[in-house]
């Protein structure tokens, strides 16, 4: 199974600043067909189902903030939020879906400081 | 407008049995694979199972294998998962996703429903 490792655990952000979350994947999850990343970022706030927010590893999904961005590339990516707002207050997760089983990381809780 | 429903969760003995459903509206149900994701109570995600658009093909975290079982019926947009033999570290809030394939992500969830095996 391919293991995502995400870090820091969690990270505490004053409004208006940085967020930055890594993930880095056991092996790569690089399509060579398409040189697509399948890898994606979820954000979970308390009480609610995950929400998909990137896909492709930089690709935002409709209708969320441009705050919001990923990047990446080999087997480290990056999840960065922007300017933090309050509403951001919440646990981010990668998830790789190259291979099954897909596979999510443990999880980086992010909080305002 | 998408929406999953979960429902069939519910205090069970360890050994015990439970079936949960999923039922799906707002987008064409025979076309998606669909997933079922778990989250133990304080912990992470964890992908549990998923099913082809017409069934011919299931996987499974090997955690499950041979004790749960995936199935859907497109005629009534809905997704099942039987959950046999039941241990406690089953227990988690088990989601109902759209899944986009063999490999996919998950890009629509319902608001799950709790599973607590215990004596």
């Amino acid at each position: 199974d391919i293991v995502l490792t995400q870090s820091p655990d969690s990270l505490a952000v004053s409004l208006g600043e940085r967020a930055t979350i890594n993930c880095k994947t056991s092996q790569s999850v690089l399509f060579s067909s398409n040189n697509q990343y399948y890898l994606a970022w979820y954000q979970q706030k308390p009480g609610q189902p995950p929400n998909l927010l990137i896909h492709w590893a930089s690709t935002r999904e409709s209708g969320v903030p441009d705050r919001f961005s990923g990047s990446g590339s080999g087997t480290d990516f990056t999840l960065t939020i922007s300017s933090l707002q309050a509403e951001d207050v919440a646990v981010y997760y990668c998830q790789q879906y190259y291979r099954t089983p897909p596979t999510f990381g443990q999880g980086t809780k992010v909080e305002i400081k | 407008e998408v929406q999953l429903v979960e429902s069939g969760g519910n205090l069970v003995q360890p050994g015990g049995s439970l079936r949960l459903s999923c039922a799906a509206s707002g987008f064409n149900f025979n076309i998606y694979w669909m997933s079922w994701v778990r989250q133990a109570p304080g912990k992470g995600l964890e992908w549990v199972a998923k099913m082809k658009e017409d069934g011919s093909e299931k996987y499974y975290v090997d955690s499950v294998k041979g004790r749960f079982i995936i199935s859907r019926d497109n005629a009534k947009n809905s997704l099942y998962l039987q959950m046999n033999s039941l241990r406690a570290e089953d227990t988690a809030v088990y989601y109902c996703a759209r899944d986009g394939g063999v490999v996919g992500k998950f890009d629509y969830w319902g608001r799950g429903t709790l599973v607590t095996v215990s004596p």
